[in-house]
């Protein structure tokens, strides 16, 4: 399995209801950063978070990050039609400077 | 403040053809990196260029493909004798360097078509 790896794959939910999504990666990382694509789009950045830090918060969204587990999650919360998109975690390995990314989770907002 | 451009945005080719994808980065910005995806999956890596230089192409397939990002102008990645594997949206990203990665800006994409 690679680097960077979501789940669900995918993910529907009521609009108001909070949206979890994680991630897994292998290797050791400087950083972690979380993108959302909407269909035939390209990437928006939404958040990084630091080897070094364990919880970032921008408006709706909160990330974690758990370096011994080598695992972060992504919460939406009080979610939004506009929030339905595809969700990918990328990471950056140390002495590397491309990001590998995953999967993704698909989420789907229901109104 | 401009973001990442590409262009165009859509290409369609005939197979055996060429096809060559422009990226302009974020103004300031001098490393490029270029992503493949395809159809229902995430980004892949395929090269990271810092002007005039190529600094990791360890994602480029070894025949057909190059890029370039030379000292006037904008990144090019260059497919020759295109054939229908090679259809998928073509994301270029840019960012200002550094000691480590940070964020990357990416561009809206290009997405080949290969007929």
């Amino acid at each position: 399995s690679q680097q960077g790896e979501e789940d669900p794959q995918a993910l529907s939910i009521q609009e108001g209801e909070n949206a979890t999504m994680n991630c897994s990666y292998k290797t050791s990382i400087n950083n972690l950063q979380w993108y959302r694509q909407n269909s035939g789009r390209g990437l928006v950045h939404l958040i990084l978070i630091r080897s070094n830090e364990r919880e970032k918060h921008s408006g709706r969204l909160r990330v974690t990050l758990d370096t011994s587990k080598k695992s972060s999650s992504l919460l939406i919360t009080a979610s939004r039609a506009a929030d339905t998109a595809s969700y990918f975690c990328a990471t950056d390995a140390r002495g590397a400077q491309k990001l590998v990314f995953g999967q993704g989770t698909r989420l789907t907002i229901n109104p | 403040n401009a973001g990442v451009m590409q262009n165009p945005r859509h290409l369609v080719r005939r197979r055996g053809q060429e096809a060559r994808l422009r990226c302009s980065p974020v103004k300031g910005h001098s490393h490029v990196y270029w992503y493949r995806q395809l159809p229902e999956e995430g980004l892949k890596f395929m090269v990271y260029l810092q002007k005039e230089n190529i600094i990791d192409e360890s994602g480029m397939p070894k025949e057909r493909f190059s890029a370039e990002f030379p000292k006037e102008g904008p990144s090019i990645l260059r497919i020759q004798q295109v054939v229908r594997g090679d259809s998928a949206a073509y994301f270029c990203a840019s960012s200002p360097g550094g000691a480590s990665v940070r964020e990357q800006f990416f561009g809206p994409g290009t997405r080949l078509t290969v007929l």
